[in-house]
C-alpha cells in the first residue's frame, strides 16, 4: 500500500528558531498534501495544506514546500513559540482518491523557552 | 465550540460489553470518517460516509459497526472488542467526497477507548 516517511520523529528547538519537518511519499498520483498539528488530549488540527499545482504556500509563520519530482514535501515553522509544541503529521491523498489520506507517523516538536 | 464533537471522551469497557461512540459535526459537511489512532502508528482510516452512504470500509473487523443516520451524526457501535482495540478513535468530516479536488478534513478530539 501507499506509505509516507516522516522525519524527524522528534525535534527540539529553542524559542525563536526555525523547525523543519520532511515527508517523502510513494504515490506519484497524489495531488493533495495537508499538515496537521495535534496537541495533547486533542484531535489533529489542519494547519496548512498544499495542492500539486503549486510548489510553496505560506500562512504567517508556517510554510509548506512541495517537490513533486522528488516526491517530498516539508513543513517550515519560523520564529517558533512554546505553543507550537505538539505532534505534527503530514499526509497525502492516496490511491487516486480525493478523500483517502495516508498519514505519517508524526513528529514530536518541543519548543524550549 | 468545536466543529466536530465526540462523546464520550473516555470509555473503559470489558471485552463482552456493547457500547457506542458518537460524533456530531456542526460544519454543514456531508462526508464523515472514523479513524483509529494507536501509539506509534499512523492514523488508520476505518470507514467513510458520504451523504449517509458508506463509501469505504477499510477491512475493519465486524466487531466495529458504523451507523450514519444523517450527514451530521456518525456512530461507531462496539461489541466483543479485543485488548488490541484500545486506541483513540477519531471522527472527521469534510465537505463531501465527490468533488474533483480533496476537501480538508476536520477532526474531533476523539474518544480514548480502553478494553480490559
Amino acid at each position: 500500500g501507499e506509505n509516507v516517511e516522516q522525519h524527524p520523529s522528534t525535534l527540539s528547538v529553542q524559542e525563536g528558531d526555525s523547525a523543519v519537518i520532511k515527508c517523502t511519499y510513494s504515490d506519484s498520483a497524489s495531488n493533495y498534501f495537508p499538515w496537521y498539528k495535534q496537541e495533547l488530549g486533542k484531535g489533529p488540527q489542519l494547519i496548512i495544506d498544499i495542492r500539486s499545482n503549486v510548489g510553496e504556500k505560506k500562512d504567517q509563520r508556517i510554510a509548506v514546500t512541495l517537490n513533486k519530482t522528488a516526491k517530498h514535501f516539508s513543513l517550515h515553522i519560523t520564529e517558533t513559540q512554546p505553543e507550537d509544541s505538539a505532534v505534527y503529521f503530514c499526509a497525502f491523498s492516496s490511491g487516486g482518491s480525493n478523500y483517502k489520506l495516508t498519514f505519517g507517523k508524526g513528529t514530536l516538536l518541543t519548543v524550549n523557552p | 465550540e468545536t466543529g466536530v464533537t465526540q462523546t464520550p471522551r473516555h470509555l473503559v469497557m470489558g471485552m463482552t460489553n456493547k457500547k457506542s461512540l458518537k460524533c456530531e459535526q456542526h460544519l454543514g459537511h456531508n462526508a464523515m470518517y472514523w479513524y483509529k489512532q494507536s501509539a506509534k502508528k499512523p492514523l488508520e482510516l476505518m470507514f467513510v460516509y458520504n451523504f449517509k452512504e458508506q463509501t469505504e470500509n477499510n477491512s475493519v473487523p465486524s466487531r466495529f459497526s458504523p451507523e450514519c443516520p444523517n450527514s451530521s451524526h456518525l456512530f461507531l457501535h462496539l461489541h466483543t472488542l479485543q485488548p488490541e482495540d484500545s486506541a483513540l478513535y477519531l471522527c472527521a468530516s469534510s465537505q463531501e467526497t465527490w468533488q474533483d479536488s480533496n476537501q480538508p478534513q476536520h477532526f474531533g478530539d476523539g474518544t480514548r477507548l480502553s478494553i480490559l
